[in-house]
């Protein structure tokens, strides 16, 4: 199957700085790639979706300048968190869609734990 | 707007015996629905999915799911629990996701 890779793993940060996080899809090209974020024990909340050449779309109630994502190629996607906060510590997963809208499928990245100290 | 509605935040099953975790949606257009597995602090994987091709769907571990449109319902079953079961498992509508079902496995 098609494979999806994020990095970092795991990330630290003081308030105040920010982190970007990188989406990539390593054996074909996605021009569409979603952000998640999930909360301990709890499912997983679209926060975005990220475009190929264009902005993302983001969802209601999430923060445009505080979740900045760039998808300047068809296999790397950024989530950068901005001026991170401890409320901001989450778990961030990408996914990135392969195939025709009625038959395709997601592919999910291995996630990325956020902790803001 | 779609929507999923997983009914049991926690389901706790014996090993050997039946898995059930139950699945609704509500499309206005045709359901393309999957099931994803997650382990802790990983990312998901898929199950199965539907694609209207056929209604009893077979997926990797064992598992299957039935979508039934009368019921608007796409239930994830396995005949016989195995420790290895015990995860988060979500039922999503393409890129919309249910609040998941922790299973437990009892030995």
């Amino acid at each position: 199957g098609a494979v999806v890779s994020q990095h970092p793993s795991r990330v630290i940060c003081k308030s105040g700085t920010s982190v970007k996080i990188e989406c990539r899809s390593l054996d074909f090209q996605a021009t569409t790639m979603f952000w998640y974020r999930q909360f301990p024990k709890q499912s997983l909340m679209l926060m975005a979706t990220s475009n190929e050449g264009s902005k993302a779309t983001y969802e209601q109630g999430v923060e445009k300048d505080k979740f900045l994502i760039n998808h300047a190629s068809l296999t790397l996607s950024t989530l950068t968190v901005t001026s991170a906060h401890p409320e901001d510590s989450s778990f961030y997963i990408c996914s990135a869609f392969l195939g025709t809208p009625n038959t395709g499928e997601l592919f999910f990245g291995e996630g990325s734990r956020l902790t803001v100290l | 707007a779609q929507s999923v509605t997983q009914l049991g935040s926690h389901v706790s099953v014996s090993e050997g015996a039946l898995v059930l975790l139950r699945c609704n949606y509500s499309s206005s257009v045709p359901p393309y629905l999957f099931w994803y597995v997650q382990y802790p602090n990983q990312g998901l994987q898929l199950l199965l999915k539907y694609t209207s091709a056929a209604t009893l769907v077979k997926g990797i571990n064992g598992f299957e799911a039935e979508f039934k449109k009368s019921e608007t319902s796409f239930h994830l079953t396995k005949p016989s629990a195995h420790m290895s079961d015990a995860a988060e498992y979500f039922c999503a509508a393409k890129i919309i996701f249910g609040s998941g079902t922790r299973l437990s496995i009892r030995p």
